[in-house]
């Protein structure tokens, strides 16, 4: 089955700039989704299809997917951007297609 | 504005039963595929199932395939999880998730707040 490496955690200071990866086999070739999770909250789509911003998301977050690795990108970050991290892809390699989550990210705002 | 809501969740005995529900309103539902997606205390999300607009089309995880059965009622804007032979690792909350996209491109756009389901004895 499909596997996707997220680093456990990512720390960074208010108004720097966060990156978080995700690699995967190829993972180019396939559409990442990134979502936001805080604590006690349900997760929130930040990023899909790459690079595109759902409605309400603040253009600081960016995504770009390329060979081995995806990665989220989150400009000016603010203290509010604290939370766990989770890409996401959609794996039809095996007999039967499955939706795949990486292990997430926790980002701490120092 | 959509909203989905799920229910059902409970502590049950190793080896029983239970059917969680989604109540969904805010868009349409017989045109969405649907998901549900767990995630164990303190652990990250693993999905769990899938089911296609129509019902038509079913897809799960392997460490539920056999035990589970996802099912929806499009009269009633509602997504089932039948859940048997429940184990310990089975402890999780419980999410609802509006698909959006066609595989192999498909995520999830709206999430439900989720239900705990405890499996103990």
């Amino acid at each position: 089955s499909y596997v996707l490496t997220q680093p456990p955690s990512v720390s960074v200071a208010p108004g720097k700039t966060a990156r978080i990866t995700c690699g995967g086999n190829n993972i180019g070739s396939k559409s990442v989704h990134w979502y936001q999770q805080k604590p006690g909250q349900a997760p929130v789509l930040v990023i899909y299809y790459d690079s595109d911003r759902p409605s309400g998301i603040p253009e600081r977050f960016s995504g770009s997917n390329s060979g081995n690795t995806a990665t989220l990108t989150i400009s000016r970050v603010e203290a509010g951007d604290e939370a766990d991290y989770y890409c996401q892809v959609w794996d039809s390699s095996s007999d039967h297609p499955a939706v795949v989550f990486g292990g997430g990210t926790k980002l701490t705002v120092l | 504005e959509v909203q989905l809501v799920e229910s059902g969740g409970v502590v049950v005995q190793p080896g029983g039963s239970l059917r969680l529900s989604c109540a969904a309103s805010g868009f349409t539902f017989d045109d969405y595929a649907m998901h549900w997606v767990r995630q164990a205390p303190g652990k990250g999300l693993e999905w769990v199932s899938l089911i296609s607009w129509d019902g038509g089309s079913t897809y799960y995880a392997d460490s539920v395939k056999g035990r589970f059965t996802i099912s929806r009622d499009n009269s009633k804007n509602s997504l089932y999880l039948q859940m048997n032979s429940l184990r310990a690792e089975d402890t999780a909350l419980y999410y609802c998730a509006k698909g959006s996209g066609s595989p192999p491109r498909a995520y999830f756009d709206y999430w439900g707040q989720g239900t705990l389901v405890t499996v103990s004895s």
